[in-house]
């Protein structure tokens, strides 16, 4: 099983340019999350979608949008790329059944360096 | 809001000493508490988890226990090897924002 997988894994963008990273995911899972990975400050949430059709704010939304294309896809957009944003970025997923427990699924993650 | 507040690193042991890694959580509600895993190049892992008050995770030697009286998850393990050397994040997970919680991580290598 493939599970989480997010693309690129490496990009390098120099200030102001855009870009959009993919996540997918075969587990016909509901909720779909982005993360951020900053040395010293564990991962901050940056969106997420509890169902298809639905996306929400996390902790640090400033700077991206986010699309749920379908149950499987969900897409992180930089439209004007910042250094700030040089980050590691991980796409998660969890099934968000009644009486789940929060077992988050993670993709390998994909490093943004904005020069 | 909800935050996880997690010891500090980097820790570094030799082989086969004790560890604890410290966790202490906001008692918002009932949260699953977990413990994340992340070797080097990789993407986070589940290492254990517990549910409600007084569960204890458990994998691969290391354990956890969901004290509600000191809101803390403490992870430990009683002789770490080399290949423990990754870095561990504890987490809280509430149910009504469907939303994981991570603390800071604690950088753990361990030494021959």
């Amino acid at each position: 099983n493939a599970g989480v997988t997010q693309t690129p894994k490496f990009q390098v963008l120099k200030t102001g340019q855009s870009m959009t990273l993919q996540c997918a995911q075969d587990m016909n899972h509901n909720s779909m999350y982005w993360y951020r990975q900053d040395p010293g400050m564990g991962l901050r949430l940056i969106y997420y979608s509890a169902s298809e059709g639905t996306t929400d704010k996390g902790e640090v939304p400033n700077g991206y949008n986010v699309s749920r294309l379908n149950k499987r896809e969900f897409s992180l957009r930089l439209e004007s790329a910042a250094p700030s944003q040089t980050s590691v970025y991980f796409c998660a997923s969890i099934r968000s059944l009644a009486g789940d427990t929060g077992e988050l699924f993670f993709g390998e993650g994909s490093r943004l360096t904005v020069l | 809001g909800d935050s996880v507040t997690q010891m500090e690193g980097p820790v570094t042991l030799s082989e086969e000493a004790c560890l604890t890694i410290n966790c202490t959580y906001t008692a918002t509600g009932y949260p699953s508490l977990f413990w994340y895993v992340q070797y080097p190049g990789e993407g986070l892992q589940l290492l254990l988890k517990a549910t409600k008050a007084d569960d204890k995770g458990s994998n691969k030697g290391f354990e956890a226990t969901y004290r509600k009286e000191t809101t803390s998850f403490h992870l430990e393990k009683g002789s770490v090897q080399v290949s423990d050397s990754a870095v561990y994040f504890c987490a809280r997970f509430s149910g009504s924002a469907r939303q994981l919680t991570f603390g800071s991580g604690t950088q753990l290598t361990v030494l021959p």
